[in-house]
């Protein structure tokens, strides 16, 4: 059975900084892309962009970029996503989902407050 | 443009069908998938490839696709199907986006 599952809930002071993670089983994990995607309280969803963990080979959003780092660590299967100074702006729900199109299995969500 | 524009809300009562579009440029050469997304939980994959259901999900729900638009129907609503949907495709260099949402209210 195909899972990701995400890292737990975190609360931050603006400017600290944060990874969090998703760890896949169930399949090649070095052979599909990592997508990352963001959903701020009451709206949408937002691709932040990709990662492939075979060669850590990224693509981020236009409107992500600098502001978010995605890696991958594929001995241990997991990807990660980074901020290295939180803003409140930056609270949301964030969400990994394997494949770069077909996003066919997602984490759970992993919530970020960030408050001073 | 690489933009999909859904509407915001669409309501059926149970049993009645209800479509929910998705709109942009892009769809006329790339697929959509359509997620769904209860409150409180991560979406899922319900159609990919504009018309194509993943194991697992109930027949009532399919897509279609038209030009620069494309249409996820479900045949027989139910209360259950009560949810944001979402479409989402990629452009040449994979770059994704989703549409805005749409809130289906069945009641």
């Amino acid at each position: 059975e195909v899972q990701l599952v995400q890292s737990g809930a975190e609360v931050k002071k603006p400017g600290e900084s944060l990874r969090i993670s998703c760890k896949g089983s169930g399949y090649t994990f070095s052979n599909y892309w990592i997508a990352w995607v963001r959903q701020m309280p009451g709206k949408g969803l937002e691709w932040m962009g990709f990662i492939y963990p075979g060669d850590s080979d990224t693509n981020y959003s236009p409107s992500f970029q600098g502001q978010v780092t995605f890696s991958a660590d594929k001995s241990i299967r997991t990807a990660y996503l980074q901020w290295n100074s939180l803003r409140a702006s930056d609270t949301a729900m964030y969400y990994c989902a394997r494949g770069d199109v077909d996003l066919d299995y997602w984490g759970q969500g992993t919530l970020v407050t960030v408050s001073s | 443009s690489y933009e999909l524009t859904q509407p915001s809300s669409v309501s059926v009562s149970p049993g009645q069908t209800a479509r929910i579009t998705c709109s942009g440029d892009i769809l006329a050469k790339k697929y959509v998938r359509w997620f769904q997304q209860r409150p409180g939980q991560a979406p899922v994959l319900v159609i990919h490839k504009d018309s194509e259901r993943p194991s697992g999900i109930p027949e009532r729900f399919s897509g279609s696709s038209s030009g620069t638009t494309v249409t996820l129907t479900i045949s027989g609503a139910q209360v259950e199907d009560e949810a944001d949907y979402y479409c989402y495709s990629a452009t040449d260099n994979i770059r994704g986006m989703f549409g805005g949402g749409t809130k289906l209210t069945v009641l």
